[in-house]
């Protein structure tokens, strides 16, 4: 079993949609959830950032976790065209050092239609 | 502009003949990684390194050798490239926060 689980997709949907992403995980030692985004031939990109439970909003964008279900999720509301891309879960996983790994998930690619 | 620049971005190479690709950044970040991504498997790390001459094996580290003799470079090197290998790779670089950044991505095709 993967230590973090994220459906590949591909997931389309009309402009205007929302859109929800979701990861599980089974490590319950990881302490900090990101959510990254990537455009096609390009970098990731950290998009959100968040280290507790609950909720976190950035503009149209908010990141869900749960860490009693294992299960973070990240919303995208009034989705746009260029909202299309590869969106990573990542978590991060702390090292004697002050070394942190992050281990990623397999990335769901989202299409967002005019 | 703060950045993480590779080279090559694109290679074509055969079995056997090493190559390297290069990894820079100009944050003077501690931390730099490099990763390979393969659809279904997302990115997984091969090597990180933790500070000049301090590096240290990823989950995915066989095949791969890299050095950190100074703060801003941290090159992959493939010394007997084999079809396996074949991936788009990714360096990054990581200052005291869990903020990451990539770079563009190197796509290598070992044939």
């Amino acid at each position: 079993q993967k230590e973090v689980e994220q459906d590949p997709g591909p997931l389309s949907v009309p402009e205007g949609a929302i859109v929800s992403l979701n990861c599980t995980y089974s490590n319950s030692a990881f302490q900090y959830f990101m959510w990254y985004r990537q455009y096609s031939r390009k970098g990731p990109e950290l998009l959100m950032y968040t280290y507790s439970s609950g909720n976190k909003e950035d503009g149209r964008f908010t990141a869900q976790v749960d860490k009693s279900s294992k299960y973070i999720s990240l919303f995208i509301r009034d989705s746009q065209p260029s909202d299309s891309a590869t969106y990573l879960c990542a978590m991060s996983l702390s090292f004697s050092g002050g070394y942190n790994k992050l281990i990623f998930g397999a990335g769901t690619r989202l299409a967002v239609h005019p | 502009e703060a950045q993480v620049t590779q080279n090559p971005r694109y290679l074509i190479t055969v079995t056997g003949k090493k190559l390297t690709v290069t990894c820079s950044q100009n944050m003077n970040h501690e931390y730099m990684s490099w990763y390979r991504q393969d659809p279904g498997l997302g990115l997984r790390q091969i090597y990180y390194s933790m500070n000049v001459e301090v590096t240290d094996k990823g989950d995915v580290p066989e095949g791969y050798k890299v050095s950190r003799k100074e703060k801003r470079n941290f090159p992959l090197i493939l010394e007997s490239p084999s079809p396996n290998q074949t991936s788009l790779y990714f360096c990054a670089s990581r200052g005291r926060t869990d903020t990451q950044y990539f770079g563009p991505g190197t796509r290598l095709t070992v044939l």
